[in-house]
């Protein structure tokens, strides 16, 4: 069975720095994109990127580029999300999914991560 | 990159009406939409993949049709577990986008 498990809701102040992690088990880890995607507070989704783990390859949603860090490590099957200076306005729920097949539709997702960012 | 328009924002039907949902893309996708049913506290669960693909366990009152730039996603008869905010996503190119979404009330 397809899991992805992920870390546990977080606060922080702004400017802090933060990772968080999606565990995955069931299946073979690097073959298939892991994306992560953000949903503020009663308003819609948004992509944020996505990992390749078998050769680490990222992209990233203009909206989301420079502003963080996604990564994977294949030693422990956890796909990362990562900020080195949070603002209060990342503040929302955080869900990593993993692509069905080769086509990037995701029919399998952690339950999220709410990230609190408030001084 | 590619702006997918969803509507109604909101859809209020009564049990056993049908759901027409839409999905407008701002310039040719082809087939290359899905889409995804989220209800509140739950991650979005995908219904479809490429226009009509029906993901594992979707029941056959769903189903998805259009391509080009007009998609729709119909339910034939509501029930009431269907209440759910509505998604579609294009995978086209990148950046993937999703619309806004479609809230069903029943």
């Amino acid at each position: 069975e397809v899991q992805l498990v992920q870390s546990g809701a977080e606060v922080k102040k702004p400017g802090e720095s933060l990772k968080i992690s999606c565990e995955a088990s069931g299946y073979s880890f690097s073959n298939y994109w892991i994306a992560w995607v953000r949903q503020k507070p009663g308003i819609g989704l948004e992509w944020v990127g996505l990992v390749f783990p078998i050769d680490s390859d990222t992209r990233y949603s203009p909206s989301f580029e420079g502003q963080v860090t996604i990564s994977a490590d294949k030693s422990t099957n956890t796909a990362y999300l990562q900020w080195s200076s949070l603002k209060a306005s990342d503040t929302a729920i955080y869900y990593c999914a993993r692509s069905s097949d080769y086509r990037n539709f995701f029919g399998f997702w952690g339950q999220g991560t709410l990230v609190t960012v408030s001084s | 990159e590619i702006v997918l328009t969803q509507s109604p924002a909101t859809l209020s039907l009564s049990p056993g009406e049908r759901a027409t949902l839409s999905c407008r893309a701002s310039r040719n996708i082809r087939n290359f939409i899905g889409w995804y049913q989220q209800k509140p506290g739950q991650p979005p669960r995908l219904l479809f993949s490429d226009t009509s693909d029906r993901a594992t366990g979707v029941p056959d009152r769903f189903s998805g049709s259009g391509s080009g730039t007009d998609f729709t996603l119909i339910i034939s008869s509501l029930e009431p577990e269907d209440c759910a905010v509505y998604y579609c996503q294009q995978r086209s190119e990148w950046p993937l986008t999703f619309g806004g979404g479609t809230k069903v009330e029943i």
